[in-house]
């Protein structure tokens, strides 16, 4: 089976920058990816890493060790509209996607 | 235009009753996705479809049954609806073998009374 580990909740201030890792555990593994969920709306997709690494789009930057079964996501330049649930998700296998237990940023002004 | 869409967005209805939510995809993918969001948040994948074939079935209930007319629809019909059910269901989909982004529907809000 597969098991990911995320914060349950984490806050920060406009303008800072913060962290969310993903712990995970899995019996095929092909790529760790994020996902933002905003309340009452659906998952949307924010990046993907299959090899280890730092992928940057944009102010969200994710990050990949294969080794270590372990992710982040980095956030900077925090807006209040980045409150939000964000998730990782691994790939186990062929048309496969589980998804994290979740973290709920808070952003205050 | 929509990528992904389900209806209905409410659902609200009696235990027993038998209950079936749509879910229709105009990107051209040949994998859809039911996922059940309960009040935590948590995210399961119920099944996973290729080209109208389920490839995953996780450990759901008999009384979910999804079916796929063709690759770009995936429906869902739950039968004796039970207080546990409640949930945002959400429909997805995907391209290719090592696709590695998934689109999401706007969820199907179930209240079972």
């Amino acid at each position: 089976g597969q098991s990911l580990e995320q914060p349950s909740e984490v806050t920060a201030v406009e303008g800072a920058i913060v962290q969310i890792n993903c712990t995970y555990q899995t019996s095929g593994f092909y790529g760790l990816s994020w996902y933002q969920q905003h309340d009452g709306g659906a998952p949307t997709f924010l990046s993907y890493n299959a090899l280890d690494g730092l992928e940057e789009t944009g102010r969200f930057s994710s990050f990949l060790s294969r080794s270590d079964s372990y992710g982040y996501l980095l956030l900077q330049e925090l807006q209040m509209k980045d409150s939000a649930s964000y998730f990782c998700a691994v790939r186990p296998g062929f048309q496969k996607l589980v998804f994290g237990t979740g973290t709920r940023l808070l952003v205050s002004p | 235009d929509t990528a992904v869409s389900q209806t209905p967005k409410y659902l609200v209805t009696q235990m027993g009753n038998d209950k079936s939510i749509k879910c229709e995809q105009n990107l051209g993918h040949d994998t859809m996705y039911w996922y059940k969001q309960d009040s935590k948040k948590f995210l399961k994948i119920m099944f996973s479809y290729n080209n109208k074939e389920l490839i995953i079935n996780e450990t759901v209930p008999n009384r979910f049954s999804p079916k796929s007319p063709d690759k770009a629809h995936l429906n869902l019909h739950i039968n004796s609806l039970e207080l546990g059910d409640s949930a945002v269901y959400f429909c997805a989909s995907s391209q290719g073998r090592f696709n590695t982004e998934a689109f999401f529907g706007q969820g199907t809000r179930l209240t079972v009374v």
